[in-house]
């Protein structure tokens, strides 16, 4: 049973543009949501995290969007950079948990 | 670099065979959490150590084992491998226990490929 699910496994954006990466889960018991960026032959590295006592998150060129009657989140990158190509994951935990759930991925390719 | 350390980063045997994969965490972290990711699969939570015992357990097999030792560093035993196990295996660390806000820093993973 997948609990955290990202549906689309690749997305090919402009250089400049903005990208948006979806996640949808289904615990109603999450309440702390990351994102994690991964480059070839690396591990994943922290990007940004909510919690869901907000509906937004801000960092610099990425944002995060809950929306938990949903069971939705989004990240979104604004401008998109070559730099951005990468495989981002999703992931989510509770506060009863040590465990993090991870989504299966999303590959971005940020062309010029 | 995230400060985590994992070897060795290839590691290619054969089915029935033992290995032993090693992580070293970040200064200073406590917890020390293993995933496996297979071929299209997101990162699968294995196991996580905080401080030298057994904190949280995922979908680990019985055939897998893992153990953190007083200088902190973990090493992730696999057994009477087979094919499917041909995976990358993470280690990743924390500061604390790992509660949900505790930010987990991943090693470069290592590639186990069983022929």
């Amino acid at each position: 049973d997948q609990q955290v699910k990202q549906n689309s496994p690749s997305l090919s954006v402009q250089e400049g543009r903005i990208s948006i990466l979806n996640c949808d889960y289904t615990n109603s018991m999450f309440d702390y949501f990351l994102w994690y960026k991964k480059y070839p032959a690396e591990g994943p590295t922290f990007l940004i995290s909510i919690s869901s006592i907000k509906d937004k998150n801000e960092d610099g060129r990425f944002t995060v969007f809950l929306n938990k009657s949903a069971k939705h989140l989004s990240l979104h990158i604004v401008p998109s950079q070559p730099g951005d190509s990468a495989v981002y994951f999703c992931a989510a935990s509770d506060y009863n948990t040590d465990k993090l759930i991870f989504g299966t991925g999303t590959r971005l390719q940020v062309f010029p | 670099d995230s400060g985590v350390t994992q070897t060795p980063k290839h590691l290619i045997t054969a089915t029935g065979q033992r290995v032993t994969l090693r992580c070293s965490p970040r200064s200073g972290d406590l917890s020390v959490y293993w995933y496996q990711q297979s071929l299209d699969q997101g990162l699968q939570f294995l196991i996580q150590y905080y401080n030298g015992e057994e904190r949280a357990k995922g979908n680990i097999l019985e055939r897998f084992s893992a153990q953190q030792f007083p200088d902190l560093h973990s090493e992730l035993n696999l057994s009477s491998l087979e094919l499917g196990d041909s995976a990358l295996y993470f280690c990743a660390s924390s500061v604390g226990k790992g509660r949900w806000a505790d930010t987990q820093y991943f090693g470069p993973g290592t590639r186990l490929t069983v022929l």
